[in-house]
């Protein structure tokens, strides 16, 4: 299994540039969340889906849209980047409200 | 105020010594987790409980929930306990997992 797995692991962007991020899962978890990791600061939740054709807001969500066609993917979306967008982003998985599995990070730069 | 609150913020400890890290919270929780997050970012679950007391290996957590309090104990501490250990609680309104801002262990040879 190779777990929660999370392309791509850097980007550079633009200001007012998009792009998306792919979390693919292949443990069967009905629960996936978008996560973003700022300096000094805890974890913060952006989005997520409690199952396949759900999502919903988390603490951080302007600026960000998600979809979860399929129940082991969960897209990030940037529509248009900002530099306060600049930040490590996680994707993790969990079996219902139970431990979570984290993927391995994307690190963005919003230039 | 943050609703999660850990310390230290930085450890240094020698090998082989008893380390402490400790996690308070103001909300009301269903359960607590602690995650460990190694010097290459990647994130793994150590414990979720919600009362009493898990032990994995060298690894002990407690959980005191009417002083709304946890402890992360790490028994004869070695250089790859050397990572950032987080504490989440899964609580408020939405019930998801509120997270602290982590403490930096370095365990020295």
């Amino acid at each position: 299994n190779a777990g929660v797995t999370q392309t791509p692991k850097f980007r550079v962007l633009k200001t007012g540039q998009s792009m998306t991020l792919l979390c693919a899962q292949d443990m069967n978890h009905e629960y996936m969340y978008w996560y973003r990791q700022d300096p000094g600061m805890g974890l913060r939740l952006i989005h997520y889906s409690v199952g396949e054709g759900t999502t919903a807001k988390g603490e951080v969500p302007d600026g960000y849209n998600v979809s979860r066609l399929k129940k082991q993917n969960f897209l990030l979306g940037l529509e248009s980047a900002a530099p306060s967008q600049t930040s490590v982003y996680f994707c993790a998985s969990s079996p219902l409200e139970d431990e979570q599995y984290f993927g391995p990070g994307t690190r963005l730069t919003v230039t | 105020k943050n609703e999660v609150e850990q310390s230290p913020q930085n450890l240094t400890a020698q090998e082989g010594e008893f380390i402490t890290i400790n996690c308070s919270y103001s909300v009301g929780i269903s359960a607590l987790h602690w995650l460990q997050q190694h010097p290459g970012g990647g994130i793994v679950s150590l414990f979720m409980l919600s009362s009493g007391k898990k032990k994995h290996g060298r690894l002990i957590a407690t959980i005191n929930i009417q002083e709304k309090h946890s402890s992360l104990h790490i028994t004869a501490s070695h250089p790859r306990d050397s990572a950032v250990y987080i504490c989440a609680v899964r609580g408020g309104s939405q019930g998801n997992l509120i997270f602290g801002k982590g403490t930096k262990l370095s365990v020295k040879p």
